[in-house]
């Protein structure tokens, strides 16, 4: 298995643009995840999807960010428009189920991240 | 509500020795489990090690053990005989029973001196 795949590796872009990042997930993982990561807050939950639906994007800063998940081997964060303050690492997730108790814990395999600056 | 703290932000231990890093925790679950992620400077997260909350029992997997005190919730990594892979950022991160969400710590950078 490749992994989780992301893409771009890095995109540089100017402020007011579109920006489109990527997932594809391990297959048969039911869970996909979108996380950023910054100095200053550190590993941050977006959103998430079970079988291909959105079950929390609580941590979804503002309406700039929608992410979509049109089938079980591909996702999207799209931030439109861009700002400076969304230069983060962006990391996607899927998870497999493991353990017991009740539900089993999610076990991620996290991607190699997307590097966004927005200058 | 969830929370992870890792008190030390930094870490460095010669090579081939012994390091512990600090992990605590709190959560209103009952039960949970809780996870180290390593992030070398590729950036990847990778899975360290995972332990079952119900279970008494320390994890291990090869070099890397916990020590797992459920009542002073606390979750240390043991990383003995280091080596200079060894070097990355590590996270501490939890979830509860039901709950897909993992809650990360701040995160512990070791250092591995030749």
């Amino acid at each position: 298995d490749a992994g989780v795949i992301q893409s771009p590796r890095h995109e540089v872009t100017e402020m007011g643009q579109e920006v489109t990042l990527r997932c594809k997930p391990i297959s048969g993982h039911n869970s996909l995840f979108w996380y950023r990561q910054t100095m200053m807050r550190g590993l941050e939950l977006l959103i998430y999807f079970n079988n291909n639906v959105p079950i929390d994007d609580s941590g979804m800063p503002e309406d700039r960010f929608s992410a979509k998940m049109p089938n079980a081997s591909f996702s999207t964060l799209k931030i439109q428009p861009s700002e400076p303050r969304d230069s983060a690492v962006y990391f996607c997730a899927s998870s497999s189920t493991w353990g017991g108790g009740s539900s089993g814990a999610n076990v991620l395999t996290f991607g190699a991240g997307s590097r966004l600056t927005v200058l | 509500a969830q929370t992870v703290t890792q008190s030390q932000p930094e870490m460095s231990v010669q090579e081939a020795e012994t390091v512990t890093l600090s992990c605590t925790y709190d959560t209103s679950e009952s039960d949970y489990y809780l996870f180290w992620y390593k992030q070398p400077p590729s950036r990847q997260m990778i899975l360290v090690i995972r332990q079952e909350a119900y279970k008494q029992q320390n994890a291990t997997e090869n070099r890397f053990s916990v020590n797992f005190q459920k009542a002073a919730k606390s979750f240390s990594l043991k990383i003995s005989d280091s080596q200079l892979g060894d070097a990355a950022m590590y996270f501490c991160a939890l979830e509860g029973f039901g709950n897909e969400k993992l809650t990360f710590g701040t995160g512990t950078r070791l250092t591995i001196i030749p």
